[in-house]
Formats: structure tokens, sequence, C-alpha cells
């Protein structure tokens, strides 16, 4: 089983809508979580952490379900320059938080 | 400022080949990082240095693999006897210092990559 897995999609969704990613993670004892967003042939830059508590990011929110070992993000009134690929990624127990683990990525598409 | 930047932006090889990957890390970043991205996948760690030192190289993938970062600033990665599945592309990152920071997670700042195609 990978450590971080998602739906690849892609995800195609109108100017507006709302949309929601998924993401699970093997390791139990994993310790931060984050959201990335990679660009087509560009540098993955971060666009959350995720939080026990959740938390918000103007249209953004991220959760983080301990138990059920998965993360969340919802995106709302996505818009055009939403389209990326995003990328959940976990930081493994015993690495003092520098290695971190992505997942393969989930492309969305948002279109006129 | 001056992000993370890493020359060059693409080789082409011949397998066989021996090839040198550089990484200039944002100024005053301590904490640096190489990922190798194959197509249609995430980000793969490879090694982290502090400093001078690589502080986890549990990622390269076998012994035709080594990173140097002998002043603490600029870091190679060198690829000697190159194969065709060494092609992806090459993705250094940088962070102020390893760990946290006040109970936050240090962000890893990326560069734009290094696309590497062995024939």
């Amino acid at each position: 089983r990978k450590e971080v897995e998602q739906d690849p999609g892609p995800f195609n969704v109108p100017e507006g809508a709302t949309v929601a990613f998924n993401c699970t993670y093997s390791n139990s004892a994993s310790q931060s979580f984050f959201w990335y967003r990679q660009d087509c042939r560009k540098e993955p830059k971060l666009l959350m952490s995720v939080y026990s508590s959740g938390n918000e990011d103007g249209r953004f929110t991220a959760q983080l379900n301990r138990a059920s070992q998965y993360i969340s993000l919802l995106i709302r009134d996505s818009k055009l320059s939403d389209s990326a690929t995003y990328l959940c990624v976990v930081s493994p127990p015993n690495t003092g938080f520098q290695k971190l683990v992505f997942g393969t990525g989930t492309r969305l598409l948002v279109s006129p | 400022g001056a992000g993370v930047s890493q020359t060059p932006s693409n080789k082409v090889t011949e397998k066989g080949k021996y090839v040198e990957l550089r990484c200039d890390p944002i100024s005053g970043h301590t904490a640096l990082y190489w990922y190798r991205q194959s197509l249609g996948q995430g980000p793969e760690f490879l090694i982290y240095f502090q400093g001078t030192g690589a502080a986890d190289d549990s990622g390269l993938p076998n012994d035709r693999f080594f990173a140097v970062r002998p002043e603490g600033s600029v870091s190679t990665l060198k690829i000697q006897r190159t194969e065709r599945g060494d092609s992806a592309v090459y993705l250094c990152a940088s962070s102020p210092r390893g760990g946290t920071s006040g109970g936050a997670v240090n962000e890893q700042f990326f560069g734009p990559g290094t696309r590497l195609t062995v024939l």
C-alpha cells in the first residue's frame, strides 16, 4: 500500500463549483500534513498546512481525520486559475519533519 | 527576493554517462532537500542536508546517486552511469532550518527543477 494515496482525477468542474479532494495515508503516526499545488511543468508550492482542528484560507478548507487517516481539501467557488494538480503531503514519524511524502496528485480542470 | 534556482533547466545525456545537477538555495536557508519527480507521480524524497552534512539520505535509490553540499549553501546531485530509468525532474527545495519553528513545520520552497533525459 502506498504511504499516501489520492485519486489522480482529472476532476472537471465549471467555474463557481465546489470541489473536494480526499487523500489517505498509511502510517497512523504521521505527524504533519499539507496540501501543495503544482501547475503544469512548474514546481510544487505550499497551498496550506492541515491541522487537526481543520483550517480555512479564503475559498480553501482543509481537514484532517486522524481516526480514519484521511485528509481533505475543499475548494469553493472554483476559479479558472485553480486549474492545477493538488498534491497531498505527509511528514512521516521519526523524520524530524524533514522528509515529505507526496501523493501522486489530483488534477483539477476548471472550465468557463 | 530570489528563490531556489537550479541548473541546468534541462539535461539530455546518454546511458552510462555521468551528470551533475546544481541547486542554489534561498540565501540563509540551512536546510536543503532533493526530490525526484517522474511523470504522473508526486515528488519522491532523495536526501536532506542540514548545513554541510547529509542528515538523511534514505531516499537515494542506489550508490550511483550522491549529493554534496560542501559549504552549506550550494548543493550538487551527482549521478554516475546514468540509466534510462533515471529520467525525471529533479527538484531541490530549501527551508530556513530543518524541523519546526515555534511549533510550525518549516515550509520547503522548491526550485523549478532540472529535467533529466537519459537516452
